[in-house]
């Protein structure tokens, strides 16, 4: 079945060390996203890509940077992890174009833990 | 900015009673509005829409009811299961737009 895979799925590392998630798709859809959960926050919006040559900045994107490698591909990277990183992130997809609803596909998630 | 509040938080009923979430969206430009389940430790999917066009959808013991003028939407499940159990989140979008904004959630205990 065509999914959505994030690696690693479980990542415990200390303050100010370079980390990157990867989330990879084979559902042959246009738009990718990353999103941040925290209790009582809901899912909050990193960054966004349309396509590989579009990047954009979601509500909280301060600390991290993406890189969309590939249609497939698109890769979160926190340069210098702090504590208040530590949280459930989600990689997701959706597909674009005319009678599209944006439906959010997620992946498994991605629980990071910065000490 | 754009913003949804959802209530209540947390929500606990006892197996077979009803259980409603209700959910206020601040953009009136958004015309799409999906309901996303996260059981525990799974990732959110989507269990029910409803887009701007239409007042009440049902889908078996679910539905979503929508108040336009009021920017108001709500969850209804009826004849509640320890299955349904999870966390609940209501989301506002344009429809075909790239930004979906979500709500809080709220964590549903069913009772058995």
């Amino acid at each position: 079945d065509a999914d959505v895979t994030q690696t690693p799925r479980n990542r415990i590392t200390k303050t100010g060390k370079r980390i990157m998630l990867e989330c990879s798709q084979t559902k042959g859809h246009d738009r990718m996203y990353w999103y941040r959960q925290d209790p009582g926050l809901g899912l909050r919006l990193i960054y966004y890509s349309f396509d590989v040559k579009d990047i954009n900045k979601g509500e909280i994107s301060d600390g991290y940077s993406v890189s969309r490698q590939a249609q497939a591909k698109f890769s979160l990277s926190l340069e210098s992890a702090i504590p208040n990183q530590t949280a459930l992130y989600f990689c997701a997809t959706s597909v674009s174009g005319r009678g599209s609803n944006n439906e959010q596909f997620f992946g498994p998630g991605t629980r990071l833990t910065v000490l | 900015g754009e913003n949804v509040e959802q209530h209540p938080s947390t929500l606990s009923v006892q197996e077979g009673d009803s259980a409603v979430i209700k959910c206020t969206y601040s953009d009136s430009a958004s015309n799409y509005f999906p309901w996303y389940k996260q059981e525990l430790g799974k990732r959110p999917q989507l269990i029910i829409d409803i887009r701007s066009n239409v007042g009440e959808k049902k889908d078996q013991r679910i539905a979503v009811t929508l108040n336009k003028t009021a920017k108001h939407f709500s969850l209804h499940i009826t004849e509640t299961q320890p299955e349904d159990s999870a966390v609940y989140f209501c989301a506002a979008s344009l429809s075909g737009g790239f930004k979906t904004i979500f709500g809080a959630g709220t964590r549903l205990f069913v009772k058995a």
